[in-house]
């Protein structure tokens, strides 16, 4: 079936620090893949999305380059900022339903 | 932009006891979905609903779960006897034709 790989965090960073959070995934087909970001105490919300190959998604400095010879969409921003600071999931949708991975938590200090 | 709806934000019940969570879904949407994230765990996949049936379900959505869409623009997740492994936040998400998932704030369960 299909998944999705994150790698293991948390992950805790200064200020204007760059950012990459790793994911692969494993789907038959051709997915449409997404990060998703969950402020504290809030619910999911869509940060980025690619729907094909090489197609580039983003959204408030953040990117993802849908990768298909290596299964990969990985997150990057160049400069993260304490607002930053939420957990993030990469997931794909392949058949009507998403498929999350664990998720990252992600620190940022002042 | 539309929202997804969900009530009540948080709601405490004792084991046994039966649930209902709430959710208005966006007006054009055609595809509704409940999923569960236990704390600290991944967000998973409960059940998925199109044409007033359920269409998919995963393993979790067992005999104690029920969902309907009573009147064309609630959705609604049934829980029928809660158990403490239930206490979780459900995330209700509507979809239309496309890719795009709108996801509500949620509503954490917690079963005493």
């Amino acid at each position: 079936g299909d998944s999705v790989t994150q790698m293991e965090g948390p992950v805790t960073l200064s200020e204007e620090a760059f950012l990459t959070i790793n994911c692969t995934y494993t789907a038959t087909g051709y997915p449409s893949l997404f990060w998703y970001v969950q402020y504290p105490g809030e619910g999911l919300q869509l940060l980025l999305k690619a729907t094909k190959a090489d197609d580039k998604g983003s959204n408030k400095g953040f990117e993802a380059t849908y990768r298909k010879e290596t299964t990969s969409f990985h997150l990057e921003k160049g400069s993260v900022q304490v607002s930053d600071s939420a957990v993030y999931f990469c997931a794909l949708i392949n058949t009507p339903k998403l498929t999350f991975g664990k998720g990252i938590t992600l620190s940022v200090r002042p | 932009e539309p929202e997804v709806t969900q009530t009540p934000s948080h709601q405490v019940t004792q084991m046994g006891q039966e649930v209902i969570l709430r959710c208005v879904p966006i007006s054009n949407h055609l595809y509704f979905y409940w999923y569960r994230q236990i704390l600290g765990q991944k967000v998973e996949f409960l059940v998925s609903f199109y044409n007033n049936e359920i269409s998919e379900k995963s393993e979790i959505f067992d005999d104690q779960f029920s969902v309907e869409r009573p009147d064309g623009s609630n959705f609604t997740l049934k829980i029928r006897s809660t158990k403490l492994e239930d206490s979780a936040m459900y995330f209700c998400a509507s979809r239309d034709a496309g890719v795009g998932y709108t996801f509500g704030s949620g509503t954490r369960l917690t079963v005493v």
